[in-house]
């Protein structure tokens, strides 16, 4: 059981928009900062959005993050099959002095 | 370009020790806390410890605590991860990453390194 929530999955057509939802709480998402990381199959892990809502250099700006309270959201515009990953939110937690992840969200370009 | 490569992973028997390496280049290793991070094989990312630049911090993981040393040689830009007391459910690919200021969080990652514990 992750300390932080995410859909096992989501889905949606090539162009459309998909949402990626992330709840956590009080000692976690509430007052860190959150992380999105987008792992394609057999490889490492790479930042997509870092301090809520910031792009590292080359990622495109179909990629935004956004942060409301205890949960934050990743959000893909312009869907492309290549996008097809499991993306995970991370963030430190206060209370158990370490980081967490999201268990994970497997999108499916349709 | 910064890269990061572990190695040291391998089979072991339960109960036995292996020692994670990571050798970074492409930044000054000196000035950036690192993390241990590992993924089950199938399973989601779990982090594993954090040290800071001068490793006057170190964090662990509840499940690796007592178990597990994380340390680091800034002179050789390498980082360590001592592991003992091996569990088949320490099974897992291992990735070194570089963290961002104060956050915590990883920036960049190394390609990792499988550990499996079976007898």
């Amino acid at each position: 059981q992750s300390v932080l929530t995410q859909p096992p999955s989501v889905s949606a057509a090539p162009g459309q928009k998909v949402t990626i939802s992330c709840s956590g709480s009080s000692s976690n998402v509430e007052i860190n900062s959150v992380f999105w990381y987008q792992q394609l199959p057999g490889t490492a892990p790479k930042l997509l959005i870092y301090d809520n809502n910031k792009r590292p250099s080359g990622i495109p700006d179909r990629f935004s993050g956004s942060k409301s309270g205890t949960s934050a959201t990743l959000g893909i515009t312009g869907l492309q099959t290549g996008d097809e990953a499991d993306y995970y939110c991370g963030t430190w937690d206060n209370s158990l002095s370490g980081v967490v992840f999201g268990g994970g969200t497997k999108l499916t370009v349709l | 370009e910064v890269q990061l490569v572990e190695s040291g992973g391998g089979l072991v028997k339960p109960g036995g020790s292996l020692r994670l390496s990571c050798v970074v280049s492409g930044f000054t290793f000196r000035s950036y806390s690192m993390n241990w991070v590992r993924q089950a094989p199938g399973k989601g990312l779990e982090w594993v410890s954090f040290i800071s630049s001068d490793s006057s911090d170190i964090y662990y993981s509840d499940s690796v605590k007592g178990r597990f040393t994380i340390s680091r040689d800034n002179a050789k830009n390498s980082l360590y991860l001592q592991m003992n007391s091996l569990r088949a459910e320490d099974t897992a690919v291992y990735y070194c990453a570089r963290v961002l200021g104060r956050s915590g969080l990883s920036v960049y990652w190394g390609q990792g390194t499988l550990v499996t514990v079976s007898s």
